[in-house]
């Protein structure tokens, strides 16, 4: 079962940041927060994951709220190429089996 | 740098029909794994290998299903025989060591119709 809550779908304009919610609230300290994203036709690409501590790349950048009950994934400059299915995933530190996909947000970027 | 490789892309066969999904995962990862993904029940993992060696196959939905990974660089997914609740998408994807600190890299899927 998905330990995970999102909205269904968001909109955002070409160029703007991109702001996806996530709410975990039973999560426990040995749990990591993975973010995934499914194109159209396409597997699942893995984003960005964390723990405690904000994490960027060049994709993206995750913050985990202090009690780590939420978090939100930043596109900081979306593109219509963004536009796909957004899964936030809580997964346990030492376990590397059940990538568990809830349903997601499906983010549509309009130009 | 090749990422999961999966073949065929499409495929449509009649119910009752064998048919093979195959998968080549990242030169070097040492789990492999196969998930279907259907409209009504989303993502599931069906099973996943360590090492070549099956370790949890328990989301394999019955006997028709069987998977192998006869060596580190393939594996096979086979269902016998086919029946039409077995439209899917299936997706392999392999990752690297024992944390889940190592993400799960997935192919672009087989999409499976069966008349």
């Amino acid at each position: 079962d998905a330990k995970t809550t999102q909205p269904t779908s968001m909109d955002c304009a070409e160029g703007r940041a991109a702001n996806l919610p996530c709410n975990h609230s039973t999560i426990s300290g040995n749990e990591y927060v993975y973010w995934y994203r499914q194109i159209h036709s396409q597997g699942p690409q893995y984003i960005i994951h964390g723990l405690k501590n904000n994490e960027t790349n060049e994709m993206a950048s995750l913050i985990i709220t202090e009690d780590r009950k939420s978090s939100t994934l930043i596109l900081p400059h979306a593109t219509l190429r963004d536009t796909a299915v957004y899964y936030c995933i809580v997964r346990p530190v030492y376990n590397t089996d059940k990538l568990i996909f809830g349903t997601g947000t499906r983010l549509q970027v309009f130009p | 740098d090749a990422g999961v490789i999966q073949s065929p892309r499409h495929e449509v066969t009649e119910m009752g029909q064998e048919v093979t999904l195959r998968c080549k995962p990242i030169s070097g990862h040492d789990y492999l794994f196969w998930y279907r993904q259907t409209m009504m029940r989303g993502l599931e993992l069906l099973i996943y290998f360590n090492n070549n060696v099956p370790i949890d196959d328990s989301g394999m939905p019955e006997d028709r299903f069987s998977a192998k990974m006869p060596n580190a660089s393939f594996s096979t997914l086979k269902i016998q025989p086919s029946e039409p609740r077995d439209s899917a998408v299936y997706f392999c994807a392999s990752s690297l060591g024992r944390l889940s600190n190592q993400p799960q890299h997935f192919g672009d899927g087989t999409r499976l119709s069966i008349l």
